[in-house]
């Protein structure tokens, strides 16, 4: 069975500093990986996508990919208390077509809390 | 307002129902989904769809069925509602060459 794994958390982090969330994957054909944030009863919202190797960054945020390893994670600078909410790793399985008919498979979610 | 939209947002029913919940689109996306976040949060695809292909999670018992009247809708139709089936269900949609999906706000199911 292909899996997500994250750590349920909470991970606290003080406002300023840089918060590191970390996800790793069963499925060594994953072509590509998705960060979403999620507040409280709200839906999940795209942070960030990844499909090569490496570092991309977008403002405060950025998505680190080791397919090596099977290991994605989302970094958020100068973090803010309005980034505290779950975090969903999620990855494309491989074999599927990567045109849109698929649908992603999710971790559990970090929640991340970030203290004045 | 460009999105997805779910309708009801809540929704309560009894053991034994039957309910449909509906989504739709207004981003000319080609492909819809259908997600069920459980209790503790985990969320799982149960449907994906688009004009030429439904793919159905095998775990999704065929209790749940999912209609397309046309590429901007899909709706969710559950028969004989069970407990096990009060989460929060999220339509989603994205175009067939890109991989981002956009996420409607959920409709919070409780069967009692």
């Amino acid at each position: 069975q292909k899996e997500v794994e994250q750590n349920s958390g909470p991970l606290s982090v003080p406002e300023g500093a840089i918060a590191s969330l970390n996800c790793t994957y069963s499925d060594r054909g994953s072509q590509s990986f998705f960060w979403y944030r999620q507040y409280s009863g709200k839906s999940p919202e795209l942070i960030m996508f990844i499909y090569s190797n490496g570092d991309k960054e977008d403002g405060r945020f950025t998505a680190q990919l080791n397919k090596a390893s099977q290991y994605v994670s989302l970094l958020i600078r100068d973090s803010q208390p309005s980034d505290s909410a779950t975090y969903l790793c999620a990855v494309n399985p491989a074999g599927h077509s990567g045109g849109g008919a698929d649908g992603l498979t999710f971790g559990k979610g970090t929640h991340l809390i970030i203290q004045p | 307002d460009t999105a997805v939209s779910q309708t009801p947002k809540y929704l309560v029913t009894q053991m034994g129902n039957d309910k449909s919940i509906k989504c739709e689109q207004n981003l000319g996306h080609d492909t819809m989904y259908w997600y069920k976040q459980d209790s503790k949060k985990f969320l799982k695809i149960m449907f994906s769809y688009n004009n030429k292909e439904l793919i159905i999670n095998e775990t999704v018992p065929n209790r749940f069925s999912p209609k397309s009247p046309d590429k901007a809708h899909l709706n969710l139709h559950i028969n004989s509602l069970e407990l096990g089936d009060s989460a929060v269900y999220f339509c989603a949609s994205s175009q067939v060459d890109r991989e981002e999906k956009f996420f409607g706000p959920g409709t919070r199911l409780t069967v009692l």
